[in-house]
């Protein structure tokens, strides 16, 4: 089992739909958690950092972390077509020897 | 401010060639990393150095050399490449090992 999993899509919706992207994991020492954004034949930009569980808001963006179920979300509201790009989750234990990114998710908004 | 800046873009090599990647980052930052992206994989981590004349290996250190001569940059060699090596490199570094890792552009690196 990798260490953290995500459904690779590809997802397409219509603008303006909610967006749900998740990722899960197996090492419960896993504290800190990260979405990166990364466009086509560019390099990834962090977007969400959270520390623990709950919930963080950073304008149409929602990251929320349920470290019972190992279970992580990026929520997008009003996705625009600017948000087409494949999102990487990553997490990071306290003892920060490394951060361990999943493997992506495509994105693809429709206008 | 150029941020982090990644040496060449595009690259075809041979098996058996040798080459070098060139990182170079203006912010200052303590520690930077070398990462391979492959479909399905994710970004692994190669080597990292947490300050200038330092390395440590990462997940996938075979085959790949480092060094941090200068705080500002951050070469990844391999000796001989492999066709294994096929991948895209990204350069990153951070201010500590708990913030924000700033990413480069890539280097596409064929081994035929």
């Amino acid at each position: 089992q990798k260490e953290v999993e995500q459904d690779p899509g590809p997802l397409s919706v219509p603008e303006g739909a909610i967006v749900s992207l998740n990722c899960t994991y197996s090492n419960s020492a896993f504290q800190y958690f990260m979405w990166y954004r990364q466009y086509s034949r560019k390099g990834p930009e962090l977007l969400m950092y959270t520390y623990s569980s709950g919930n963080k808001e950073d304008g149409r963006f929602t990251a929320q972390v349920d470290k019972s179920s190992k279970y992580i979300s990026l929520f997008i509201r009003d996705s625009q077509p600017s948000d087409s790009a494949t999102y990487l989750c990553a997490m990071m234990g306290t003892s920060y020897d490394k951060v361990i990114f999943g493997p992506g998710t495509s994105l693809s908004v429709i206008p | 401010n150029a941020g982090v800046t990644q040496t060449p873009k595009f690259r075809v090599l041979k098996t058996g060639q040798s080459m070098t990647l060139l990182c170079a980052q203006d912010m200052n930052h303590e520690y930077m990393y070398w990462y391979r992206q492959d479909p399905g994989m994710g970004l692994r981590l190669i080597h990292y150095s947490v300050g200038e004349g330092t390395t440590a290996k990462g997940e996938v250190p075979d085959g790949y050399n480092v060094s941090r001569l200068k705080k500002q940059n951050f070469l990844l060699g391999l000796e001989s490449a492999a066709p294994s090596q096929t991948s895209v490199y990204f350069c990153a570094s951070s201010y500590s090992r708990r913030d924000t890792q700033y990413f480069g552009p890539g280097t596409r690196l064929t081994v035929l």
